[in-house]
């Protein structure tokens, strides 16, 4: 067990460009949480999984964003047509089962959008 | 949205001293966690607190909830040059059990 890994740890994009993250979960950990982080903030949540299923997503998430987390393993995180307005930190993180609050977070993807 | 908000935003101590955060909120919660985060890296989980308990210890940190305030406050003792990090409190609204609300952060300095 290694952690919650996150892929790639910095990405720079141009505007319009489509980018994609990667999170691995802690193996055992069926649920999985992406949040955005920006300077000098705490972290946004964006959206949730329960094993395969997309729980919730934030109601503030344009639908440039997208999650999905086939077999309920890695997940991936795509933004399309980016903004400048998207450069932050994204964050991964996951958690044991229902009751177990405690989140276990991954190092992060620094998005750039030039 | 953010439902914590921490106080201050930025603290600067001298090795040795204790160094203390405070945490409010908005709503009525199942529990209040804090988080570390040092710079440029993920967040870790440092304690968390349930609504029923006033007062929590785990090594060097001591967490006090008080929900008629609906404030927290994190004290670290005897801090080192290590401590020096953000933290973060983090909230979960009353009808959810996975969405966690953040506040913006305390940023901690140690000078040696």
């Amino acid at each position: 067990d290694t952690g919650v890994s996150q892929d790639p740890r910095h990405k720079i994009t141009k505007r319009g460009q489509n980018v994609t993250f990667r999170c691995d979960p802690i193996s055992e950990h069926n649920r999985l949480y992406w949040y955005r982080q920006t300077l000098g903030q705490g972290p946004e949540f964006l959206t949730y999984f329960q094993n395969e299923a997309q729980l919730e997503k934030s109601r503030l998430l344009s639908d440039r964003f997208s999650a999905e987390r086939p077999k309920g393993s890695f997940s991936t995180l795509e933004i399309q047509r980016t903004e400048q307005g998207d450069s932050a930190m994204y964050l991964c993180a996951s958690s044991l089962q229902e009751g177990d609050e405690k989140l276990f977070f991954g190092s992060g993807t620094q998005l750039s959008v030039l | 949205s953010q439902q914590g908000e921490e106080d201050p935003q930025a603290l600067s101590i001298q090795e040795g001293e204790n160094a203390t955060m405070n945490c409010s909120y908005k709503t009525s919660i199942n529990n209040l966690q804090w988080y570390r985060q040092n710079s440029g890296r993920g967040l870790v989980h440092l304690i968390l607190i349930r609504s029923n308990e006033r007062e929590k210890h785990s090594g060097r940190l001591r967490v006090t909830l008080d929900t008629s305030k609906k404030s927290s406050s994190l004290l670290i003792t005897a801090s080192r040059a290590a401590d020096t990090a953000s933290y973060f409190c983090a909230t979960d609204e009353w009808d959810s059990n996975y969405q966690l609300i953040w506040g913006a952060g305390t940023k901690l300095i140690i000078k040696p």
